[in-house]
């Protein structure tokens, strides 16, 4: 098993472009997620998802879209880019949801840099 | 806003020595988890207990909840110097279910 990828691995944007954060898993979890990674912030939940065509947000949601067509995928979207996105963007997955919700499967990180 | 908060943000140690990390959490859980961060890379899942339980033991790690007080330990024995990572804390809180909270890390360097 791949576990979880994530492409690409570094990106640079100008203020206002858009892009696609992609995010695959291969375990067929159920609840997948983004997070935020900042100096110091520790990790900050963007949007997450239950299942396929269900999508919820999370603490900081703003600037961002998710989608949930299948099972395997679970990407992020930023709609115009701006330089309070600058971060390192996770993605991770878990088996289970709702008050179970456990083991969390992380991706290696996109490092985004917004010019 | 960080439903965890660790203690110490930063913890320098000698190898063999034992390092313990404090977490501390505001509001009632179901469930408390330990992750491991390397330089640049994903989270990688130490431990997790669960809100009934008090202990729970994993090779050389220890982790104590103390829901009372809304806090949490995790304890590293004998530490190596690939213990040298940053260590979060992250909640799943009784009634907010899917959603996981990190706090803010504490970083562990461990020196030979």
């Amino acid at each position: 098993n791949a576990g979880v990828t994530q492409t690409p691995k570094f990106q640079v944007l100008k203020t206002g472009q858009s892009m696609t954060l992609q995010c695959a898993q291969d375990m067929n979890h159920e609840y997948m997620s983004w997070y935020r990674q900042d100096p110091g912030m520790g990790l900050r939940l963007i949007h997450y998802s239950v299942g396929a065509g269900i999508t919820d947000q999370g603490e900081v949601p703003n600037g961002y879209n998710v989608s949930r067509s299948t099972t395997e995928d679970f990407p992020l979207r930023l709609l115009s880019a701006a330089p309070s996105q600058t971060s390192v963007y996770f993605c991770a997955s878990s088996y289970s949801v709702g008050a179970r919700l456990d083991t969390q499967y992380f991706g290696p990180g996109t490092r985004l840099t917004v010019l | 806003s960080q439903q965890g908060e660790e203690d110490p943000q930063a913890l320098s140690i000698q190898e063999g020595e034992n390092a313990t990390m404090n977490c501390s959490y505001k509001t009632s859980i179901n469930n408390l988890q330990w992750y491991r961060q390397n330089s640049g890379r994903g989270l990688v899942h130490l431990i997790l207990i669960r809100s009934n339980e008090r202990e729970k033991h994993s090779g050389r790690l220890r982790v104590t909840l103390d829901t009372s007080k809304k806090s949490s330990s995790l304890l590293i024995t004998a530490s190596r110097a690939a213990d040298t990572a940053s260590y979060f804390c992250a909640t799943v809180s009784r009634g907010g279910g899917n959603k996981l909270t990190f706090g803010t890390g504490t970083q562990l360097k461990v020196e030979l």
